[in-house]
């Protein structure tokens, strides 16, 4: 069975800081996702890679997959109030139809 | 707001009885998903659906069950509650296959007392 570790599980940090996140798997991902979720809704798909070795910008975030496809990491920069949330990982498993979730970074970025 | 909505947004029951939970999906998606989220277990898929009929089963226990209806809503049926059940209810709904994004709703809390 597949196990998905997210470190680390909580992070505070001051307005205007970077921090990285982090995804491991115990088993070669088949799609990675990233998710932020935020009190009293719903996660929010934030990326989707599939190929080893690739980088992806969103706005102030990047998200890298690892070569071997069982790691990954979210980088923020300068990060706001408003990024604070629970950011989750999952895979979707094989066939794309099982999917699997970390138990979740908890961010809270004080302004 | 996803264009997922879920009612009742919150559910208080005692041990033993049944509830339903009820998904209305994004306009024009096929595929709904349910998930769990607990605080010791994490969010874990349960089931899905697509267009009508069940088409993929993640960690769904045998005293639950779900189905789709013609008009595309989903209902999640919890019975023989447990305390072990308190927890949110997600539902998801993606235009055909889990690689499609899945949008998910507000959730629904359920707590069993």
């Amino acid at each position: 069975t597949q196990l998905l570790e997210q470190s680390p599980q909580f992070l505070s940090i001051q307005e205007g800081e970077n921090l990285t996140v982090y995804c491991n798997s115990s088993s070669v991902f088949s799609s990675l996702q990233w998710y932020r979720q935020e009190p009293g809704e719903g996660p929010v798909l934030l990326v989707t890679v599939v190929t080893g070795g690739e980088v992806k910008k969103l706005k102030r975030l990047t998200f890298q997959f690892g070569d071997a496809r069982k790691d990954s990491s979210l980088h923020i920069t300068a990060a706001q109030p408003g990024d604070t949330g629970l950011y989750l990982c999952a895979d979707l498993g094989e066939n794309n139809n099982d999917m699997r979730f970390g138990a979740g970074t908890r961010l809270t970025v004080k302004p | 707001d996803s264009g997922v909505t879920q009612t009742p947004k919150h559910l208080i029951t005692a041990t033993g009885q049944r509830v339903t939970l009820r998904c209305s999906p994004r306009s024009g998606d096929l595929s709904v998903y349910w998930y769990q989220q607990s605080l010791d277990q994490g969010l874990q898929f349960l089931i899905q659906y697509y267009n009508g009929e069940e088409r993929a089963k993640g960690n769904i226990l045998e005293r639950f069950s779900a189905q789709q209806f013609p008009d595309l809503h989903s209902e999640l049926n919890l019975s023989s509650l447990e305390l072990g059940d308190s927890a949110l209810y997600f539902c998801a709904s993606s235009p055909r296959r889990p690689t499609d994004t899945q949008y998910f709703g507000p959730g629904t809390r359920l707590t069993v007392l």
